[in-house]
C-alpha cells in the first residue's frame, strides 16, 4: 500500500522566492498534518485538517506561510516568499479520524534550504 | 495543557546493551500514547503503541507499558543492535492532536 507521498524530496532555492510543498495522504484518510523539524527546535506542528478543512494553524510561523487541502487526496504547503530560516525538514502526515489510536502516518518529508 | 518529556540524548549503546529511553506525560482524561522512530533521511515511522492504562506496547524487541499511576511510558529493549541508531520520539494523542517529545538521539556502536 502507498504510504504518505510528498514532493519534492529536496528543494534548494534563493531567498524571496516562492516554494510549495506537496502532499498526498492515505487514500481513505480523512485528516492532514503539516511538520516542520529542526535541530533548533524540533519538531513542530504548523496546521492540520480535517475532512479538507483547517482545524488549527496556529503553529503557523507567519503570513508568509499557507496550506490548502482542495481535495481528500492533496495538500499544499506554501511559503512566499521564503526566507534563510524556512530551511528545515516539512513532513505531512495522514489518519484516520475517530480510531481508537490516532496513529499518524508519516510522509519521507521535503528537505528545504533557502540560501 | 497536554505535554510530553523524554529523556534528552544522546544516547551511545554497546550493541546488545539494555535499553531504556523515558517518557513521561502530563494529559487529562486518557490519551493514546506511542513511540515513533526516524531513521536517518526518513520520516517518522510508527514504532508501538498503547491506548489504555496498563497495556503495553511492543514491536521489533522493543516495549513500553502505559503507566497512568506514574504517567510514563518508558520505551526498553533488552538487546540493542546497530540498526536500532535512529532517534525515538514519545507522543500523545488526546484527540486534539498529537504532541510530540524533543526526541533521543540513539547510537548504538559495534
Amino acid at each position: 500500500d502507498a504510504g504518505v507521498i510528498q514532493s519534492p524530496r529536496h528543494e534548494v532555492t534563493e531567498m524571496g522566492q516562492e516554494v510549495t510543498l506537496r502532499c498526498k495522504p492515505i487514500s481513505g484518510h480523512n485528516s492532514l498534518f503539516w511538520y516542520r523539524q529542526t535541530m533548533m527546535r524540533g519538531l513542530e506542528l504548523l496546521i492540520y485538517f480535517n475532512n479538507n478543512v483547517p482545524i488549527d494553524d496556529s503553529g503557523m510561523p507567519e503570513d508568509r506561510f499557507s496550506a490548502k487541502m482542495p481535495n481528500a487526496s492533496f495538500s499544499t504547503l506554501k511559503i512566499q516568499p521564503s526566507e534563510p530560516r524556512d530551511s528545515a525538514v516539512y513532513f505531512c502526515a495522514s489518519r484516520i479520524i475517530g480510531t481508537a489510536t490516532d496513529t499518524q502516518y508519516f510522509g519521507p518529508g521535503t528537505r528545504l534550504t533557502v540560501l | 495543557g497536554n505535554s510530553v518529556t523524554q529523556m534528552e540524548g544522546p544516547v551511545t549503546l554497546s550493541e546488545e546493551a539494555f535499553l531504556t529511553i523515558n517518557c513521561t506525560y502530563t494529559a487529562t482524561g486518557y490519551p493514546s500514547l506511542f513511540w515513533y522512530v526516524q531513521y536517518p533521511g526518513e520520516g517518522l515511522q510508527l514504532l508501538l503503541k498503547a491506548t489504555k492504562a496498563d497495556d503495553k506496547g511492543s514491536n521489533k524487541g522493543f516495549e513500553a507499558t502505559y503507566r497512568k499511576e506514574t504517567t510514563s511510558f518508558h520505551l526498553e529493549k533488552g538487546s540493542v543492535q546497530v540498526s536500532d541508531s535512529a532517534v525515538y520520539f514519545c507522543a500523545l494523542s488526546d484527540g486534539l492532536g498529537m504532541r510530540f517529545g524533543a526526541g533521543t538521539r540513539l547510537t548504538v556502536k559495534p
